[in-house]
């Protein structure tokens, strides 16, 4: 049972446009939100995240949106770079769950120059 | 700060044999350490919760005795791969919870690609 779906595989963008990738979860339980970015055979590396109290965070060109009633979450990064092409995962946690975090299946970025 | 750091980054075993993953928070003490595992295209999942100076929690379908993990002090975590075998081929990566951070932030080493023939 996935509770946490990322439902697109891959997206591609034109450098200096808008990327947005999204996040859908099933349990209510959850209560903050992380993004990670992951470039080939390395580590994700944390970019932002959210708690549940709110609805959006911003940080340079990354912004979070959590929509809680429909169970959805968004990356936003405008302007995107070539350097953004990486591998994007959504993950959730719950206090509930020792925090542990329950990550998405991930979504491939590319920007193209 | 919050540098994660895992030792091999890459190794080669044969089959029936054991192989040990090093996990080290380099700037931070880490009462938290986790273990997972990615499958090729597919997400990280998590195999099990390592807590210093005891034993490791481990996640349903994971075995035990076959994954052994040792959480010995605050910086270091070892993830042993007993008797590997080929479907155990894998990239397996550790993350830590840093002692004064948020609960619910962690930091990932670059992870380890095992193969085993």
């Amino acid at each position: 049972d996935q509770q946490v779906k990322q439902n697109s595989p891959s997206l591609s963008v034109q450098e200096g446009r808008i990327s947005i990738l999204n996040c859908d979860y099933t349990n209510s339980m959850f209560d903050y939100f992380l993004w990670y970015k992951k470039y080939p055979a390395e580590g994700p590396t944390f970019l932002i995240s959210i708690s549940s109290i709110k609805d959006k965070n911003e940080d340079g060109r990354f912004t979070v949106f959590l929509n809680k009633s429909a169970k959805h979450l968004s990356l936003h990064i405008v302007p995107s770079q070539p350097g953004d092409s990486a591998v994007y995962f959504c993950a959730a946690s719950a206090k509930e769950y020792g925090n542990k975090l329950v990550f998405g299946a991930g979504t491939i970025l590319r920007v193209k120059s | 700060g919050a540098v994660v750091s895992q030792h091999p980054s890459r190794v080669i075993c044969k089959s029936g044999t054991s192989v040990k993953i090093e996990c080290r928070s380099l700037d931070f003490q880490a009462t938290t350490m986790f273990w997972y595992r990615q499958f090729p295209k597919k997400s990280l999942m998590l195999m099990a919760t390592s807590n210093e100076g005891s034993k490791a929690t481990y996640e349903q379908g994971v075995e035990k005795d076959k994954f052994l993990i040792n959480h010995a002090s605050l910086t270091l975590s070892t993830l042993t791969v007993t008797s590997a075998h080929p479907e155990d081929s894998s990239f397996y990566i550790c993350s830590a919870r840093d002692l004064s951070g948020r609960i619910y932030e962690q930091f990932f080493g670059p992870g380890t690609r095992l193969t085993v023939l």
